[in-house]
């Protein structure tokens, strides 16, 4: 079975930095694109990055490139969502997320999902 | 940036009803559209990929049909575990992009 676990629920204040993870487990963790999609309070899906772990390869979302780091180990199977000086404006569901299909085709549908990391900033 | 329009914003049904939710882009993505569905507290779920494939495990009462800029998902009898928020995905153009959602309440 193919799964996504993420690390815990975050408390922060602003200025902070924050790593989160996703560990995957159930597929050939190299050759999947795998990334980051934000849901913040009460509103919808934000596509944030991938990362393809075979050749590191990293997209962002121009809508946040350059405001988080995405990485991955894999010797652990483990991506990472990073920041390096939280605001309270970051403050949302982070969803780890798999590209649907085997391959280098950043484009794809997404399957399957974490479980998501509540990361909550504020003074 | 393609956009996705979804419509209606809420919908409230009986079981038992038929319902068809709308996605419309900005832009032409052939088949390059899934569905989702995220019940409250939970991630999103894979329902359809590629316009009209159900993923695994995906009840044959959901449907999703269309091409180019217009899109449907259809549920043809709806149950009380269908209430969620349905999201459509275009994965044409980077960067991918979602829909606002469409709540569904059931009755």
């Amino acid at each position: 079975e193919v799964q996504l676990v993420q690390s815990a629920a975050e408390v922060k204040t602003p200025g902070e930095s924050l790593k989160i993870s996703c560990e995957a487990s159930g597929y050939g963790f190299d050759n999947y694109w795998i990334g980051w999609v934000r849901q913040m309070p009460g509103k919808g899906l934000e596509w944030m990055g991938f990362i393809y772990p075979a050749e590191n390869l990293i997209r962002y979302s121009p809508s946040f490139e350059g405001q988080v780091t995405i990485s991955a180990d894999r010797s652990i199977n483990t991506a990472y969502l990073e920041w390096d000086g939280l605001k309270a404006s970051d403050t949302a569901i982070y969803y780890c997320a798999r590209r649907g299909r085997y391959g280098i085709r950043l484009l794809d549908w997404i399957d399957p999902w974490g479980q998501g990391t509540l990361v909550t900033v504020s003074s | 940036e393609i956009l996705l329009t979804q419509s209606p914003d809420t919908l409230s049904l009986s079981p038992g009803e038929r319902v068809t939710l709308s996605c419309r882009a900005t832009l032409n993505i052939g088949s390059y559209l899934a569905w989702y569905q995220q019940k409250t507290g939970q991630p999103p779920r894979l329902l359809i990929s590629g316009a009209s494939r159900r993923a695994t495990g995906v009840p044959d009462r959901f449907s999703g049909s269309g091409y180019g800029t217009d899109f449907t998902l259809t549920i043809s009898r709806v149950e009380p575990e269908d209430c969620a928020v349905y999201y459509c995905h275009q994965y044409s153009d980077a960067p991918d992009t979602f829909g606002q959602g469409v709540k569904l309440e059931i009755k």
